[in-house]
């Protein structure tokens, strides 16, 4: 079946452990996107990836880092340096930056 | 700089009845508006979006909504609640149609048996 695939769906780190959150699309698109989610706050762009080998931060890149060495693989790396990382992590994709995002179905990452 | 103001965090509607959940964006250039929907632990899907053209917009699940340029605004309606619709709605806004959106802060609908 064509879809997102982020995993893991649950994922807990201790505080000061950098952390990698996967998120692998088989829809042939050009541009992925990673989300975050906070309890009554909407989504907020963290970081875009129009093309493969290309990336640019987004609304709230600080603390966060992305890679774009494969078209269907773009992994969001979680660092010591975000303050408050528990969250819920959405990743999405698209054919163009202009056509319709398809959304995976989330990573919650429990920071203790 | 774009944004979206959805009032209301939670929004109780008895099955059958309206349901009309409201968006007011904030756009320097004519924007582009989109509904999306998310049920529990799982990802955003697209109710319905504007672009140009009609400005009243037919979605998927019996949705629309209707852009109003004079007001600012993009109200989601739905005629008839079903148990279903019980879920975050969240409308958002884009300066030039990419997928670079501003998100509001979401509705939580409750459907009342």
């Amino acid at each position: 079946d064509g879809g997102i695939t982020q995993s893991p769906k649950y994922l807990f780190r201790k505080e000061g452990q950098n952390v990698t959150l996967s998120c692998e699309q088989n829809l042939n698109h050009d541009a992925m996107y990673w989300y975050r989610q906070d309890p009554g706050q909407g989504l907020r762009l963290i970081y875009y990836s129009q093309i493969v080998n290309d990336f640019q931060k987004g609304d709230i890149a600080e603390g966060y880092s992305v890679s774009r060495e494969k078209k269907e693989s773009f992994p969001l790396t979680v660092t010591s340096a975000q303050k408050n990382p528990t969250a819920f992590y959405l990743c999405a994709s698209s054919m163009t930056e202009n056509t319709e995002a398809f959304f995976g179905q989330g990573t919650r990452l429990t920071v203790v | 700089a774009q944004s979206v103001t959805q009032l209301g965090s939670h929004v109780s509607v008895s099955e059958g009845a309206l349901v009309l959940l409201r968006c007011n964006y904030s756009s320097s250039v004519p924007p582009y508006l989109f509904w999306y929907v998310q049920y529990p632990n799982q990802g955003l899907q697209l109710l319905l979006k504007y672009t140009t053209g009609a400005t009243l917009v037919k979605g998927i699940n019996g949705f629309e909504a209707e852009f109003k340029k004079s007001e600012t605004s993009f109200h989601l309606t739905k005629p008839s609640a079903h148990m279903s619709d019980a879920a975050e709605y969240f409308c958002a806004v884009s300066e030039d149609g990419n997928n670079r959106l501003a998100f509001g802060k979401g509705n939580q609908v409750v459907v009342i048996p």
